[in-house]
């Protein structure tokens, strides 16, 4: 069965810190890949995709993700945190086209230490 | 350009009642996608629309449905509301079908069932 999982509920970091917010899928076949945002003024927003190529994406507001087959794993990076980026964070699984009947892991919430 | 809008952006109901959500998507947008978030499921995938079909749809049973106009704006109903239909209700638009296209959401209709 198709899953995501994002083993961290919550993860607090200080302002300036790096960031890394795990995740893993279960999917047959080749997966699509996305990490989305969600905060309070700026609704659910499409940090970065991956479909093919280059393993590394880079996404908007800094955020990159690494897509390591061996592992089943998606992490979303950030090497300097903003208090900005105070949000819940979803990692998604998909197939072929745009997004559809894609799957939601359960969101890691994001607390930035001023 | 205007982004993503949904309307109403509160609705409260009464179980058995029907709702009818209203979303328009970014001009030149012809595909539209529902989800729905709840704190117990989490974000899932409703439906997508595009050029007035329905090209996909998630586990939700019957009671959820939709359509889309040739101006390419886009309804869901639900009928015979439950209490578990209290969500938030996001709708998506993208410019065509393809991967590379970016995905912008609205901010969303959320729902009371009482």
């Amino acid at each position: 069965a198709q899953s995501v999982t994002q083993p961290d509920i919550h993860i607090t970091v200080s302002e300036g810190a790096s960031l890394e917010l795990r995740c893993n899928y279960s999917y047959g076949a080749t997966p699509y890949l996305f990490w989305y945002v969600q905060s309070p003024g700026q609704g659910l927003q499409l940090l970065l995709k991956y479909f093919s190529g280059d393993t590394l994406v880079q996404g908007i507001k800094g955020f990159e993700a690494e897509f390591k087959r061996s592992q089943s794993s998606f992490n979303l990076r950030k090497p300097s945190v903003h208090w900005s980026d105070a949000a819940e964070y979803f990692c998604a699984v998909g197939a072929k086209t745009s997004y559809d009947k894609v799957i939601f892991g359960p969101g890691t919430s994001l607390s930035v230490i001023p | 350009k205007a982004g993503v809008t949904q309307t109403p952006r509160y609705l409260i109901k009464t179980r058995g009642q029907q709702v009818t959500l209203s979303c328009s998507p970014i001009s030149g947008h012809r595909s539209v996608s529902w989800y729905q978030q709840t704190p117990g499921q989490g974000l899932q995938f409703l439906f997508e629309y595009f050029s007035e079909t329905q090209r996909n749809k998630g586990n939700f049973p019957g009671r959820f449905s939709g359509r889309q106009f040739s101006n390419s704006r886009s309804e869901m109903n639900v009928s015979t509301l439950e209490l578990g239909d209290s969500a938030l209700y996001l709708c998506a638009s993208t410019r065509d079908r393809a991967y590379q296209e970016t995905q912008y959401f609205g901010p969303g209709t959320r729902l009371l069932v009482l």
